[in-house]
């Protein structure tokens, strides 16, 4: 159970174009959504949080603009990198929490990751 | 269907202990295996292991991969109350893929 998925698992585009990555729990809800970005050395950078209903908390230094997330629904939420650019390119990936008769959990279900290559 | 499991769940200890992670690991096209450590927002990255026997030491953290069995582990000695986090394991696949695990909550007591 607490399966996370992300599509696609890769993408290449040009740059100026817009991505959207998809974050989906597929067998729970998910009341609260985590999005990061890998960088070099395998470190892990939080860059934004997402409610479901709500708008997202976004880290500092995270531009709101360009990373628009989307927690549309109990199960879904999205990123959209606009006008994307080389230096986007990275691994994003999503995680997800959920609650449990109504206390919220602090484990999170991790999403295998997209890879964004922008050219 | 790739995998990745971690044991225990959770676990108690005093500071001082010595604490053994584990994570067994079924990932297609297996490149490596990656420990993170998890308190508050991003996980931070431990170690990556990419052959089997090769340990790999920071401080009173160590890991280690067994490509054979599948397994890897996490030693922690002389824990301390700062050690108490959330500790994940993730295997990365030929595409660059992490299948993590559901996490190690380590609590250490004074």
């Amino acid at each position: 159970g607490a399966v996370v998925s992300q599509h696609p698992s890769w993408v290449i585009c040009k740059s100026g174009t817009s991505v959207k990555i998809e974050c989906r729990s597929l067998d729970f809800q998910a009341t609260t959504m985590f999005w990061y970005r890998q960088f070099p050395k395998q470190s892990l950078m939080l860059m934004a949080t997402s409610n479901e209903g709500s708008k997202a908390t976004y880290e500092q230094g995270v531009e709101k603009d360009k990373f628009l997330i989307n927690h549309a629904s109990l199960t879904l939420s999205t990123l959209t990198v606009t006008s994307a650019h080389p230096e986007d390119s990275s691994f994003y990936i999503c995680s997800a929490n959920t609650e449990i008769a109504g206390a919220w959990t602090d484990t999170q279900y991790f999403g295998p990751g997209t890879r964004l290559t922008v050219l | 269907e790739d995998k990745v499991v971690q044991s225990p769940l959770s676990l108690v200890v005093h500071e001082g202990d010595t604490v053994t992670l584990n994570c067994s690991y079924e990932v297609t096209n297996f490149r490596s295996l990656l420990w993170y450590k998890q308190e508050k927002k991003a996980p931070t990255f431990l170690f990556m292991l990419t052959s089997s026997g090769i340990e790999k030491k920071s401080g009173r953290l160590s890991s280690i991969l067994d490509k054979k069995e599948l397994f890897s582990i996490l030693n922690i000695t002389a824990t301390q109350t700062g050690d108490s986090a959330v500790y994940l394991c993730a295997g990365r696949g030929s595409q660059g893929n992490l299948i993590f695990g559901k996490g190690t909550k380590l609590s250490v007591k004074p």
